[in-house]
């Protein structure tokens, strides 16, 4: 088992390039969400998906966009990288509904946007 | 304010020693809670989850205070392994889907 993947590891981007940070799962998990952390703030939740074919916006989702194809893959796309989105980002998956089951992170991917 | 405060720290402790941290959330309606730990550079792991009467795993001890909407952690005879962040995390949605993320609070133990 695997668990929660996420590629790639580490990231430069220019302002203005988008990307897609990838994410998989491979335990069957209904729910997936990406986070960032930023120093000093914790983690902010940016989407979410309670299942495939199902998204939702979370704390800051301004300039990214998830799509749920397949139970597996989560992936967060940038739209249009700015310097405020250099950040860790975190992939985590879940059984069910977060109140009541542990979520599972992913390593992180460490964005820095020039 | 935030939703969810912890103390930033660090709290600086000798082997053995006995310490507690606590967290403060906004929302009287949360029900859910949860300490996840952090390493340095790591992706966070939960360490436990908070019951209403309170919870021990080995040397670690959870409250939570619905009436002063706090939740705390108590550690005994710290490890040096015990070093890391401590993320304070409840459930803030009726739904269950969201959980929001105090800014933990980093723990150092000496030798």
């Amino acid at each position: 088992n695997a668990g929660v993947t996420q590629t790639p590891k580490f990231q430069v981007l220019k302002t203005g390039q988008s990307m897609t940070l990838q994410c998989a799962q491979d335990m069957n998990h209904e729910y997936m969400s990406w986070y960032r952390q930023d120093p000093g703030m914790g983690l902010r939740l940016i989407h979410y998906s309670v299942g495939a074919g199902i998204t939702d916006q979370g704390e800051v989702p301004n300039g990214y966009n998830v799509s749920r194809s397949t139970t597996e893959d989560f992936p967060l796309r940038l739209l249009s990288a700015a310097p405020s989105q250099t950040s860790v980002y975190f992939c985590a998956s879940s059984y069910q509904r977060l109140s009541a089951y542990e979520q599972y992170f992913g390593p992180g991917t460490r964005l820095t946007v020039t | 304010r935030k939703e969810v405060e912890q103390d930033p720290g660090p709290f600086n402790v000798p082997e053995g020693a006995t310490v507690a941290f606590n967290c403060t959330y906004s929302n009287s309606a949360s029900q859910s809670f949860f300490w996840y730990r952090q390493d340095c550079r790591k992706e966070p792991k939960l360490l436990m989850s908070v019951y209403s009467s309170g919870n021990e795993d080995g040397r670690f001890t959870a409250q939570l205070n619905r009436a002063s909407q706090y939740i705390s952690l108590l550690i005994r005879d710290s490890k040096l392994s015990d070093s890391a962040t401590y993320l304070c995390v409840v459930n803030m949605d009726n739904a269950g889907n969201m959980l929001t993320f105090g800014g933990g609070t980093r723990l150092m133990v000496k030798p």
